[in-house]
């Protein structure tokens, strides 16, 4: 079963401009992580957030999660051509297994 | 580059075939963890192995299998294939010394099952 949903289903924006996906999950969580996926190939980890955590920043990314919504936003600042990609947030509840359970994922296309 | 190898890259089997799956974990990884995704979805967690054992399962039925050596590579078994089991398949190397550790993917292996 799917616990994260992002939110849009899928994003068209202008190079440069800014791209804010959302993500929400129904249990509590260790800590939820942010992926980006191109065309079908492998996960390349963007960001780990811990549920002790309210912000987290690398680079052009920023992440906050709000434990009490139960919903996190990643924010892509000053987008480039090469951001298109797929995003996933997965978020790890478990207690022994890191099992990561992912949402559907936000298309995001940039346009040059 | 994320380390984690897969073979192969892409498989072609037929309906009630078995196929295994390979993957080389990070160096100094212990853990891998077997995601599927379906075309247009996200990857669901099949199983994870830790120092050789099966160290949690998803939701997936026992014809999918799996083992870990010394070395902590691992396989992936699924014995009577299905039209339904088309998809990638990803391993994830992690180590495994606290809670909330980065996985790190590997490039995946896309199977088609006609």
């Amino acid at each position: 079963s799917q616990q994260g949903e992002e939110d849009p289903q899928a994003l068209s924006i202008q190079e440069g401009e800014n791209a804010t996906m959302n993500c929400s999950y129904k249990t509590s969580i260790n800590n939820l992580q942010w992926y980006r996926q191109n065309s079908g190939r492998g996960l390349v980890h963007l960001i780990l957030i811990r549920s002790n955590e309210r912000e987290k920043h690398s680079g052009r990314l920023r992440v906050t999660l709000d434990t009490s919504k139960k919903s996190s936003s990643l924010l892509i600042t000053a987008s480039r051509a090469a951001d298109t990609a797929s995003y996933f947030c997965a978020t790890d509840a478990s207690e022994g297994a890191q099992k990561l359970v992912f949402g559907q994922g936000t298309r995001l296309t940039i346009n040059p | 580059e994320t380390g984690v190898t897969q073979s192969p890259t892409h498989l072609i089997k037929t309906r009630g075939q078995q196929v295994t799956l390979r993957c080389s974990s990070q160096s100094g990884h212990n853990t891998v963890s077997w995601y599927q995704q379906a075309l247009g979805q996200g990857p669901q967690f099949i199983f994870q192995y830790y120092r050789e054992e099966e160290n949690g399962r998803g939701n997936f039925p026992p014809r999918f299998s799996g083992l870990q050596f010394p070395n902590y590579s691992s396989e992936l078994n699924v014995n009577a294939l299905e039209l339904d089991d088309s998809a990638l398949y990803l391993c994830a190397s992690s180590s495994r010394q606290s809670y909330g550790e980065t996985q790190y993917f590997g490039p995946g292996t896309r199977l088609l099952v006609l």
